[in-house]
């Protein structure tokens, strides 16, 4: 198993721009989130979903936008890029009814 | 949101050491414990769960005290390969784990 995967490693955009960061997990979890980690920060949960077609937001779901078609893939998209979404942001996935969470390497994201 | 509030660290300690680390939280009626372990530039990865009875992994001890809304862990014969940011976890009810912002262990030769 790969586990948990996210495209890209890095990327710098410019003001105003659009982008997707994939996640993708091919152990069948249910379960699968966003985070974003800033210094002096802990992980804060962007959006989540339970299951294919299901999705709810976090503590900082502004700016972002996710669907969940597939049960392995979950896509976060970046409306317009802001220089205050410059972070690590992570994808972390679960089976229903785990307490651990499986976490992607991580998409290091610049906005200038 | 709810609060998770750690050490702030850092801690520099020596191979061999023993180090505490202690987290509290603000949610009386948080559901799960945990500690995570993140390596410079990597992934978070669960170290271990945190039981109210308390539990041992090898050289690593994790206790949970709710009536104080406090958990610990402790690294005994401290290893090189130990330092890391030890994050603290809680889940109060449904999905969304709540982190603590992590403290940084160094351990020197």
């Amino acid at each position: 198993n790969a586990g948990v995967t996210q495209t890209p490693k890095f990327q710098v955009l410019k003001t105003g721009q659009s982008m997707t960061l994939q996640c993708a997990q091919d152990m069948n979890h249910e379960y699968m989130s966003w985070y974003r980690q800033d210094p002096g920060m802990g992980l804060r949960l962007i959006h989540y979903s339970v299951g294919a077609g299901i999705t709810d937001q976090g503590e900082v779901p502004n700016g972002y936008n996710v669907s969940r078609s597939t049960t392995e893939d979950f896509p976060l998209r970046l409306l317009s890029a802001a220089p205050s979404q410059t972070s690590v942001y992570f994808c972390a996935s679960s089976y229903s009814g785990s307490d651990e969470q499986y976490f992607g390497p991580g998409t290091r994201l610049t906005v200038t | 949101r709810k609060e998770v509030e750690q050490d702030p660290g850092p801690f520099n300690v020596p191979e061999g050491a023993t180090v505490a680390f202690n987290c509290t939280y603000s949610n009386s009626a948080s559901q799960s414990f945990f500690w995570y372990r993140q390596d410079c530039r990597k992934e978070p990865k669960l170290l271990m769960s945190v039981y109210s009875s308390g539990n041992e992994d090898g050289r690593f001890t994790a206790q949970l005290n709710r009536a104080s809304q406090y958990i610990s862990l402790l690294i005994r014969d401290s290893k090189l390969s130990d330092s890391a940011t030890y994050l603290c976890v809680v889940r109060d009810s449904g999905y969304a784990l709540n982190f603590g912002k992590g403290t940084s262990l160094l351990v020197t030769p």
